[in-house]
């Protein structure tokens, strides 16, 4: 069965800086999809940013880029120039023949 | 909005109640799930739909019901519930695993 963890309960990083999430995933299979979901306190989950497996090239939306290693099954996120907006739980899931979840990256936006 | 609508918001029901929890969307998506989502657990699949067919249930006790009318509405009926239960209820929906899947807000549920 696949599963997806993600090593940090929580985050903080100060406005304006940098801040990367951690996420590792296992699967035997060898075609699948990588996402990250933001869900703020509104409670709706958005998807954040894709990443096709057989793409080495990582992916990149705006101030959010990928660090995609397939071979380590490693997917962290980072998100440049944190903004209060950013402040949420994220998720990092994984998409094979079904979606699995990570449990979760609280993170905490500092002015 | 993302195109998922779920409703109600927020529901309380005694654990002798049955209420039911509705989703719709209109987005062209073939799929629709079922999520839970409790506090400090990973989000937990519930009940996988593609074309209004019943394609997964995850070990969902009996006192959940789905139904899916057609491929935009999805239900989730609720009886004799028990104070576990409680948790947030997310629709999602989705055209094939390639894009991702689309949420709505969730109903938050809370049983008495």
């Amino acid at each position: 069965a696949q599963t997806v963890t993600q090593s940090q309960p929580e985050m903080s990083v100060q406005e304006a800086e940098t801040v990367t999430l951690s996420c590792t995933y296992d699967t035997s299979e060898s075609d699948y999809y990588l996402f990250w979901y933001k869900q703020p306190p509104s409670r709706q989950m958005i998807l954040v940013i894709r990443q096709e497996a057989y793409k080495q090239q990582n992916a990149t939306e705006n101030r959010f880029s990928v660090n995609f290693q397939k071979a380590a099954k490693s997917f962290s996120l980072k998100i440049s120039d944190s903004q209060l907006g950013d402040a949420a739980m994220y998720f990092c899931a994984y998409v094979g023949n079904k979606l699995v979840f990570g449990a979760g990256t609280i993170l905490r936006v500092k002015s | 909005e993302t195109g998922v609508t779920q409703t109600p918001r927020h529901l309380v029901m005694g654990m002798t109640n049955k209420k039911s929890l509705k989703c719709e969307q209109h987005l062209g998506h073939n799929a629709m799930y079922w999520y839970k989502q409790s506090a400090k657990k990973p989000l937990e699949l519930m009940f996988v739909y593609n074309f209004k067919e019943q394609t997964e249930n995850n070990s969902v006790p009996s006192r959940f019901s789905p139904e899916c009318p057609n491929s935009s509405h999805l239900f989730l009926h609720l009886h004799t519930l028990q104070p576990e239960d409680s948790a947030l209820y997310l629709c999602a929906s989705s055209f094939g695993n390639n894009y991702g899947y689309t949420f709505g807000s969730g109903t938050r549920l809370t049983v008495v």
